[in-house]
């Protein structure tokens, strides 16, 4: 079974920009949800959706957006980037089916703002 | 308070056993769970426990807790150069949402 992927794996974008990552998570599992990974402030939980749905939200600012499609695709969005917004995004996803909520992460999407 | 915290560098020989450790803070039941990064990679998940047991064994690893002092410990029994590499634990906040809250990592060093 293939694990999740993330497209793209790199980019760069300018300070104003808005940028669009996506996420496809494995096979069969309905939530996904998307961390942000940075050298000073780790790794942090930035929101999880579940059949469509944002079931939960970590305390980033409006500029970051996410939604979730009928197929448990997920995109998420940041509009007017910052440099602070340069990290790692991870993407993972989890069955929920069987009460078996493990998390399953991405490569991740490596955005650089310039 | 909200941190999971775990010590930032450890440095074995090859062969040797590492210990990696990690204490956190939900005192409600809830699983814990240890992933590895390498470099220019994601989190690949390793192993996880529920916080009602005492100690879980797979191949390689041992995982240990200790709920009263709220102490999470991962072994790694005949470390091999392969095994470099962050190591992170992280938390399942079911009061939270469900999120995890991920400790800050530790580096691990495994020289030949």
């Amino acid at each position: 079974k293939a694990g999740v992927t993330q497209t793209p794996r790199y980019l760069i974008k300018t300070r104003g920009q808005q940028v669009t990552l996506s996420c496809s998570p494995i096979s069969g599992h309905r939530s996904v949800s998307w961390y942000q990974q940075t050298p000073g402030q780790g790794l942090q939980f930035l929101f999880e959706y579940f059949s469509e749905t944002q079931r939960n939200k970590g305390n980033f600012p409006g500029r970051f957006s996410g939604r979730q499609f009928s197929n448990s695709r997920s995109e998420m969005n940041v509009s007017t980037l910052e440099l602070g917004d340069s990290a790692l995004y991870l993407c993972a996803s989890s069955l929920e089916l069987t009460g078996d909520d493990t998390q399953y992460f991405g490569p991740g999407t490596r955005l650089t703002v310039l | 308070g909200e941190d999971v915290e775990q010590s930032l560098f450890l440095s074995v020989r090859e062969g040797d056993s590492s210990v990696i450790n990690c204490t956190y803070t939900d005192s409600s039941s809830t699983y814990l769970y240890w992933y590895k990064q390498e470099p220019g990679a994601g989190l690949q998940l390793l192993t996880y426990i529920f916080s009602n047991m005492d100690m879980k064994q797979d191949q390689r690893l041992t995982v240990l807790l200790n709920k009263k002092d709220k102490h999470l410990s991962l072994r790694i029994a005949d470390t091999q150069t392969g095994d470099s590499a962050i190591y992170f634990c992280a938390e399942r906040r079911y009061n939270q949402g469900g999120k995890l809250i991920f400790g800050q990592g530790t580096e691990l060093s495994v020289k030949p």
